[in-house]
């Protein structure tokens, strides 16, 4: 079973959209959450840090079930530019070794 | 502004061929890691090296070797290529885990 697990999607939505997907972690003993995007053909970038309590960062916002073992991340009033690869990211407390999802993908259409 | 600098971009070898990618960091961060990137599969840890002086394997070790030069690079090496090295390799520093920087990959086909 992989560590990390999401749906590879594609979500095809409209500009001003809103689209939510999810990603489940199979250790318990996870402690760090986040999400990074990657455009095609690049590298991945640090999207957002994912707290326990939730969080927003402008049209984006990630939630954390640690006792279903699944993180969120919404996004609202979607724009062309939102499209890309999301890509759920887990670590194991005081190891900075980071696991990756095989990503999200997200298109969004004018 | 260089941030993680990977060398080459492109490559394509022959199996059984060797090649060493390079990646050098201008951050002064710590660790660094290689990934390879397939598809459906995810960025899996090929090795690590914490610190100057240390490497460590990861998930998908088989087929390579690495060497930490110095606080500022850290090497991958294929020793005899296969075609299942076919991917996408990443490099990466950080200083902790919201530091992660990567470089921009190479594309490597093992015909």
């Amino acid at each position: 079973r992989k560590e990390v697990e999401q749906d590879p999607g594609p979500f095809n939505v409209p500009e001003g959209a809103t689209v939510a997907f999810n990603c489940t972690y199979s250790n318990s003993a996870s402690q760090s959450f986040f999400w990074y995007r990657q455009d095609c053909r690049k590298e991945p970038k640090l999207l957002m840090s994912v707290y326990s309590s939730g969080n927003e960062d402008g049209r984006f916002t990630a939630q954390l079930n640690r006792a279903s073992q699944y993180i969120s991340l919404l996004i609202r009033d979607s724009k062309l530019s939102d499209s890309a690869t999301y890509l759920c990211v887990v670590n194991e407390l005081n190891d900075y070794k980071l696991s990756f999802g095989a990503g999200t993908t997200v298109t969004v259409r004018a | 502004n260089a941030g993680v600098t990977q060398t080459p971009k492109f490559q394509v070898l022959k199996t059984g061929q060797s090649m060493t990618l390079q990646c050098a960091q201008d951050m002064n961060h710590n660790s660094m890691y290689w990934y390879r990137q397939d598809p459906g599969m995810g960025l899996r840890l090929i090795y690590y090296s914490a610190s100057e002086g240390t490497t460590d394997k990861g998930e998908v070790p088989n087929g390579y070797n690495v060497s930490r030069l110095n606080k500022r690079e850290f090497s991958l090496r294929l020793e005899s290529a296969a075609p299942s090295q076919t991917s996408v390799y990443f490099c990466a520093s950080s200083e902790s885990l919201y530091g992660y920087t990567f470089g921009s990959g190479t594309r490597l086909t093992v015909v």
